[in-house]
Protein backbone atom coordinates (compact mmCIF):
# COMPACT_ATOMS: atom_id res chain seq x y z
CA UNK A 1 0.00 0.00 0.00
CA UNK A 2 1.13 3.46 -0.47
CA UNK A 3 1.59 5.76 2.30
CA UNK A 4 3.04 9.09 3.07
CA UNK A 5 4.12 10.22 6.47
CA UNK A 6 4.46 13.80 7.70
CA UNK A 7 5.70 13.79 11.68
CA UNK A 8 5.04 17.76 11.55
CA UNK A 9 1.59 19.18 11.72
CA UNK A 10 3.54 22.61 12.50
CA UNK A 11 6.53 24.28 11.74
CA UNK A 12 7.84 27.27 13.35
CA UNK A 13 11.17 29.04 12.07
CA UNK A 14 13.17 32.17 11.42
CA UNK A 15 13.67 34.18 8.41
CA UNK A 16 16.76 33.53 7.43
CA UNK A 17 16.97 30.09 9.11
CA UNK A 18 17.65 26.59 7.37
CA UNK A 19 13.92 24.70 7.28
CA UNK A 20 13.59 21.02 6.87
CA UNK A 21 9.71 19.59 5.68
CA UNK A 22 10.05 15.98 6.66
CA UNK A 23 8.05 13.45 4.66
CA UNK A 24 8.13 9.53 4.76
CA UNK A 25 6.63 7.11 2.36
CA UNK A 26 5.97 3.22 2.32
CA UNK A 27 5.97 2.03 -1.58
CA UNK A 28 7.14 -1.50 -2.46
CA UNK A 29 8.04 -0.01 -6.07
CA UNK A 30 10.02 3.10 -7.64
CA UNK A 31 7.89 6.31 -6.72
CA UNK A 32 7.33 9.46 -8.00
CA UNK A 33 7.22 11.84 -5.37
CA UNK A 34 6.08 15.20 -5.34
CA UNK A 35 5.90 18.91 -3.04
CA UNK A 36 2.64 20.86 -3.20
CA UNK A 37 2.22 23.96 -1.66
CA UNK A 38 -0.70 25.67 -0.91
CA UNK A 39 -0.59 29.63 0.56
CA UNK A 40 -2.99 31.27 2.02
CA UNK A 41 -6.12 32.14 -0.39
CA UNK A 42 -4.52 29.96 -3.05
CA UNK A 43 -5.36 26.97 -4.60
CA UNK A 44 -2.97 23.69 -4.12
CA UNK A 45 -0.27 23.82 -6.71
CA UNK A 46 2.88 21.72 -7.58
CA UNK A 47 5.87 22.96 -6.00
CA UNK A 48 8.60 20.32 -7.36
CA UNK A 49 8.83 16.68 -8.55
CA UNK A 50 11.86 14.26 -7.49
CA UNK A 51 12.08 13.47 -11.03
CA UNK A 52 13.05 17.03 -12.09
CA UNK A 53 15.90 17.53 -9.61
CA UNK A 54 14.99 21.02 -9.95
CA UNK A 55 15.00 23.85 -7.12
CA UNK A 56 12.09 26.00 -6.78
CA UNK A 57 11.89 28.67 -4.97
CA UNK A 58 14.96 27.96 -3.38
CA UNK A 59 13.44 24.39 -2.06
CA UNK A 60 15.20 21.71 -2.86
CA UNK A 61 14.34 17.73 -2.07
CA UNK A 62 16.44 14.33 -2.64
CA UNK A 63 14.89 11.00 -2.46
CA UNK A 64 16.70 8.89 -0.02
CA UNK A 65 15.53 5.08 -1.29
CA UNK A 66 17.66 3.55 1.25
CA UNK A 67 15.72 5.89 3.60
CA UNK A 68 12.44 6.47 2.56
CA UNK A 69 12.10 10.17 2.08
CA UNK A 70 11.41 12.95 0.92
CA UNK A 71 12.33 15.53 2.65
CA UNK A 72 11.89 19.58 1.58
CA UNK A 73 14.74 22.16 2.62
CA UNK A 74 15.66 25.47 1.85
CA UNK A 75 18.74 27.26 3.26
CA UNK A 76 17.46 30.22 4.25
CA UNK A 77 13.81 30.73 4.62
CA UNK A 78 11.71 33.86 3.65
CA UNK A 79 8.14 34.88 4.85
CA UNK A 80 6.51 34.52 1.87
CA UNK A 81 7.26 30.72 2.21
CA UNK A 82 4.57 30.60 5.22
CA UNK A 83 2.09 28.27 3.70
CA UNK A 84 0.73 24.30 3.85
CA UNK A 85 3.08 21.90 2.06
CA UNK A 86 1.86 18.58 1.53
CA UNK A 87 4.30 15.56 0.20
CA UNK A 88 2.59 13.21 -2.01
CA UNK A 89 3.29 10.21 -4.04
CA UNK A 90 2.61 8.56 -7.25
CA UNK A 91 2.92 4.60 -7.63
CA UNK A 92 4.79 4.93 -10.72
CA UNK A 93 4.77 5.28 -14.26
CA UNK A 94 1.09 4.52 -14.88
CA UNK A 95 -0.43 5.06 -11.51
CA UNK A 96 -3.61 6.59 -11.07
CA UNK A 97 -3.92 8.57 -8.27
CA UNK A 98 -1.64 10.84 -5.81
CA UNK A 99 -1.52 9.81 -2.09
CA UNK A 100 -0.62 12.50 -0.07
CA UNK A 101 0.91 13.00 3.40
CA UNK A 102 -1.14 14.86 6.09
CA UNK A 103 0.27 18.13 5.25
CA UNK A 104 2.87 20.64 7.52
CA UNK A 105 1.98 23.98 8.12
CA UNK A 106 5.09 26.27 7.72
CA UNK A 107 5.31 29.27 9.46
CA UNK A 108 8.08 31.91 9.16
CA UNK A 109 8.33 34.82 11.53
CA UNK A 110 9.85 37.69 10.95
CA UNK B 1 -6.56 29.67 -20.67
CA UNK B 2 -8.91 28.96 -17.32
CA UNK B 3 -7.94 26.45 -14.70
CA UNK B 4 -9.95 23.77 -12.89
CA UNK B 5 -13.16 25.29 -11.75
CA UNK B 6 -15.00 23.80 -9.20
CA UNK B 7 -18.88 25.30 -8.03
CA UNK B 8 -20.32 26.34 -5.68
CA UNK B 9 -17.30 27.58 -3.48
CA UNK B 10 -19.37 27.46 -0.28
CA UNK B 11 -22.32 25.38 0.85
CA UNK B 12 -24.33 25.15 3.99
CA UNK B 13 -26.80 22.21 3.86
CA UNK B 14 -28.55 20.84 6.49
CA UNK B 15 -28.52 17.24 7.81
CA UNK B 16 -29.90 14.89 5.82
CA UNK B 17 -30.47 17.04 2.50
CA UNK B 18 -28.31 15.47 -0.86
CA UNK B 19 -25.48 18.14 -2.33
CA UNK B 20 -23.94 18.16 -5.60
CA UNK B 21 -20.48 19.33 -6.48
CA UNK B 22 -19.15 20.44 -9.62
CA UNK B 23 -16.07 20.42 -11.20
CA UNK B 24 -14.84 21.36 -14.94
CA UNK B 25 -11.36 20.29 -15.64
CA UNK B 26 -9.01 22.21 -17.81
CA UNK B 27 -10.18 22.06 -21.65
CA UNK B 28 -8.46 18.62 -22.98
CA UNK B 29 -7.08 17.06 -18.95
CA UNK B 30 -8.68 13.34 -19.87
CA UNK B 31 -8.02 12.76 -15.92
CA UNK B 32 -10.13 13.85 -13.42
CA UNK B 33 -9.91 13.44 -9.36
CA UNK B 34 -11.81 14.56 -6.64
CA UNK B 35 -10.10 14.92 -3.26
CA UNK B 36 -11.57 15.39 0.12
CA UNK B 37 -9.41 18.19 2.45
CA UNK B 38 -10.47 17.45 6.48
CA UNK B 39 -9.07 19.93 8.78
CA UNK B 40 -6.42 18.03 9.99
CA UNK B 41 -6.33 14.91 7.70
CA UNK B 42 -4.63 16.27 4.98
CA UNK B 43 -6.26 15.51 1.54
CA UNK B 44 -7.97 12.14 0.70
CA UNK B 45 -8.56 10.50 -2.32
CA UNK B 46 -11.85 10.07 -3.49
CA UNK B 47 -12.68 9.00 -6.63
CA UNK B 48 -10.16 9.16 -10.45
CA UNK B 49 -11.23 9.29 -13.37
CA UNK B 50 -9.02 8.62 -17.05
CA UNK B 51 -10.73 8.66 -20.54
CA UNK B 52 -13.14 6.30 -21.31
CA UNK B 53 -12.28 3.69 -18.54
CA UNK B 54 -13.75 2.63 -15.76
CA UNK B 55 -13.54 5.46 -12.85
CA UNK B 56 -11.35 3.80 -9.55
CA UNK B 57 -13.91 4.25 -6.62
CA UNK B 58 -11.52 3.02 -4.01
CA UNK B 59 -11.34 6.02 -1.76
CA UNK B 60 -15.18 6.92 -1.91
CA UNK B 61 -15.94 6.49 2.17
CA UNK B 62 -19.82 5.33 1.84
CA UNK B 63 -21.98 4.20 -0.91
CA UNK B 64 -23.33 7.89 0.37
CA UNK B 65 -20.94 9.08 -2.55
CA UNK B 66 -20.76 9.12 -5.62
CA UNK B 67 -19.81 11.09 -8.68
CA UNK B 68 -20.08 11.02 -12.28
CA UNK B 69 -18.10 12.36 -15.50
CA UNK B 70 -20.19 13.24 -18.30
CA UNK B 71 -19.01 13.53 -21.92
CA UNK B 72 -15.40 13.20 -20.76
CA UNK B 73 -15.46 16.48 -18.97
CA UNK B 74 -17.43 18.22 -16.29
CA UNK B 75 -17.77 16.34 -13.33
CA UNK B 76 -20.51 15.89 -9.86
CA UNK B 77 -20.03 14.73 -7.13
CA UNK B 78 -23.26 13.99 -5.26
CA UNK B 79 -23.26 13.29 -1.30
CA UNK B 80 -26.74 12.26 -0.29
CA UNK B 81 -27.84 12.54 3.08
CA UNK B 82 -24.99 14.57 4.32
CA UNK B 83 -23.47 14.00 7.94
CA UNK B 84 -21.90 16.81 9.63
CA UNK B 85 -18.75 14.78 9.20
CA UNK B 86 -18.80 15.39 5.75
CA UNK B 87 -18.28 18.64 6.30
CA UNK B 88 -15.01 19.51 4.43
CA UNK B 89 -13.08 21.06 0.99
CA UNK B 90 -13.70 19.10 -1.85
CA UNK B 91 -11.06 19.53 -3.98
CA UNK B 92 -10.88 18.80 -7.95
CA UNK B 93 -8.17 18.30 -10.11
CA UNK B 94 -7.34 17.26 -13.58
CA UNK B 95 -4.42 16.10 -15.67
CA UNK B 96 -3.23 15.70 -19.47
CA UNK B 97 -3.40 12.08 -17.85
CA UNK B 98 -1.53 9.36 -16.22
CA UNK B 99 0.30 7.69 -18.76
CA UNK B 100 3.41 9.71 -18.78
CA UNK B 101 5.32 10.81 -15.47
CA UNK B 102 5.74 14.11 -16.33
CA UNK B 103 2.08 15.20 -15.96
CA UNK B 104 1.17 17.73 -13.41
CA UNK B 105 -1.93 17.52 -12.06
CA UNK B 106 -3.81 21.17 -11.44
CA UNK B 107 -6.16 21.81 -8.55
CA UNK B 108 -9.44 24.30 -8.89
CA UNK B 109 -10.13 26.04 -5.80
CA UNK B 110 -12.36 24.10 -3.69
CA UNK B 111 -15.87 23.75 -2.45
CA UNK B 112 -16.38 24.00 1.03
CA UNK B 113 -18.96 21.96 2.32
CA UNK B 114 -20.50 22.86 5.84
CA UNK B 115 -22.84 20.17 6.69
CA UNK B 116 -25.44 21.47 10.16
Amino acid sequence: AQRVTQPEKLLSVFKGAPVELKCNYSYSGSPELFWYVQYSRQRLQLLLRHISRESIKGFTADLNKGETSFHLKKPFAQEEDSAMYYCALKGGRGAQKLVFGQGTRLTINP
Amino acid sequence: GAGVSQSPSNKVTEKGKDVELRCDPISGHTALYWYRQSLGQGLEFLIYFQGNSAPDKSGLPSDRFSAERTGGSVSTLTIQRTQQEDSAVYLCASSLGTAHSGNTIYFGEGSWLTVV
